[in-house]
């Protein structure tokens, strides 16, 4: 979605190095997520945002920091990077329609902890 | 804890064929998305579900919500090869909580 940038779009780390993933917005939205997808899990959602500077766990944050200093930006952080942790990450902004909620997703980020 | 459980996990069905994906949910919502993922695609959205006994269609996809039954499904009629990817639904319950996806591949 044109609204949603996520950076990188892949990348290779080592074990036991920290990886931060930036997704970026644009239509001002409130509500940020960050899900991780693995073959047989789904999309697993990892930390979410519901504004400034308010963060709070999803069901898989163990390894997991988030920062939002600013609206448009919600940070991912691999504290510590683990071989576990190889996947890909999608970031989902929920953005209000006329039908209600909505949720839209970035194009992802594939990550490979080698 | 809500709890999201899609079946079948795979689907290989011929072309011309009809038939339905399941999509159960452990409490109480009445807010159900659909989404199709394409090979190292993101998501797209399909069917957005906001109430009891909601029915969407579009083309040859056909989705329904049972809130009651905390139950939706997702009804192919007549697939044709370009329905192959994953399909997710996902429960709005203050989280959006994901299935774990049903591949289809459609055969000719």
């Amino acid at each position: 979605d044109a609204g949603i940038t996520q950076s990188p779009r892949h990348k290779v780390t080592e074990t036991g190095t920290p990886v931060t993933l930036r997704c970026h917005q644009t239509e001002n939205h409130r509500y940020m997520y960050w899900y991780r997808q693995d073959p047989g899990h789904g999309l697993r959602l990892i930390h979410y945002s519901y504004g400034v500077k308010d963060t709070d766990k999803g069901e898989v944050s163990d390894g997991y920091s988030v920062s939002r200093s600013k609206t448009e930006d919600f940070l991912l952080t691999l504290e510590s990077a683990t071989s576990s942790q190889t996947s890909v990450y999608f970031c989902a902004t929920r953005t209000l329609t006329g039908g209600g909620y909505g949720y839209t997703f970035g194009s992802g980020t594939r990550l490979t902890v080698v | 804890e809500l709890k999201v459980e899609q079946n079948p996990l795979f689907l290989s069905m011929q072309e011309g064929k009809n038939y339905t994906i399941y999509c159960n949910y452990s409490t109480t919502s009445d807010r159900l998305y659909w989404y199709r993922q394409d090979p190292g695609k993101s998501l797209e959205s399909l069917f957005v579900l906001l109430s009891n006994g909601a029915v969407k269609q579009e083309g040859r996809l056909m989705a329904s919500l049972d809130t009651k039954a905390r139950l939706s499904t997702l009804h192919i009629t007549a697939a044709v090869h370009d329905l192959s990817a994953t399909y997710f639904c996902a429960v709005d319950g203050a989280k959006l909580i994901f299935g774990q996806g049903t591949e289809l591949s459609v055969k000719p």
